[in-house]
């Protein structure tokens, strides 16, 4: 089945660029995912990616992916405080969503 | 519209004994699952249903029952609790097709001494 990872923790200053990364084993996921949780809520959905597409972007948000390496990539620019929260990226495994750890993304004023 | 609705938010158990986290979605959706949020290891998939009648395992099924005799209840029951249960379990449902994206309830907070 699929197998999704990511790396745990990611630190930056306030109006920088954020960059999480994510990889993913199944290469017939036909989409990929990017949710976000706030302390002490569910999570929500931030964008998604069509396996046939390169990149996305939506206002500071943009979607990266590599098919041929199976890597997927969020990067949110002009970072802000209130953008402090865990990042999960997630894969379309035969109708059901697989998710990594999960990146908490610290912004620091 | 409430969306999906988890209840009990918290909860504290003692081991071996058994409970049912409740699941409500209101928008018709086909699709309902459970998954625990543990620290390091993300959201894992613990049981998922496509439709009244049928269900089917994730990745961590073992100690966890479901049953869906509806199209908008999905319980989840603990047969016997066990600490390593301890987590933060999410019910989640979708529409089919189009974009599969997941609406997630608040989450229960489920403590095992």
């Amino acid at each position: 089945g699929e197998d999704v990872e990511q790396s745990l923790f990611l630190s930056v200053r306030e109006g920088d660029s954020s960059v999480i990364n994510c990889t993913y084993t199944d290469s017939s996921s036909t989409y990929l995912y990017w949710y976000k949780q706030e302390p002490g809520a569910g999570l929500q959905l931030l964008t998604y990616i069509f396996s046939n597409m390169d990149m996305k972007q939506d206002q500071r948000l943009t979607v990266l992916l590599n098919k041929k390496d199976k890597h997927l990539s969020l990067r949110i620019a002009d970072t802000q405080t209130g953008d402090s929260a865990i990042y999960f990226c997630a894969a379309r495994d035969t109708g059901k969503l697989i998710f990594g750890q999960g990146t908490t993304l610290q912004v620091k004023p | 519209n409430a969306g999906v609705t988890q209840t009990p938010k918290f909860q504290v158990l003692k081991t071996g004994q058994s409970m049912t986290l409740q699941c409500a979605q209101d928008m018709n959706h086909e699709y309902m699952s459970w998954y625990r949020q543990d620290p390091g290891m993300g959201l894992r998939l613990i049981h998922y249903s496509v439709g009244a009648g049928i269900t089917d395992q994730g990745e961590v099924p073992n100690g966890y029952n479901v049953s869906r005799s509806t199209t908008e209840d999905f319980p989840l029951r603990l047969l016997s609790a066990a600490p390593s249960q301890t987590s933060v379990y999410f019910c989640a449902s979708k529409r089919d097709g189009d974009t599969g994206e997941l609406f997630f309830g608040e989450g229960s907070r489920l403590t095992v001494l």
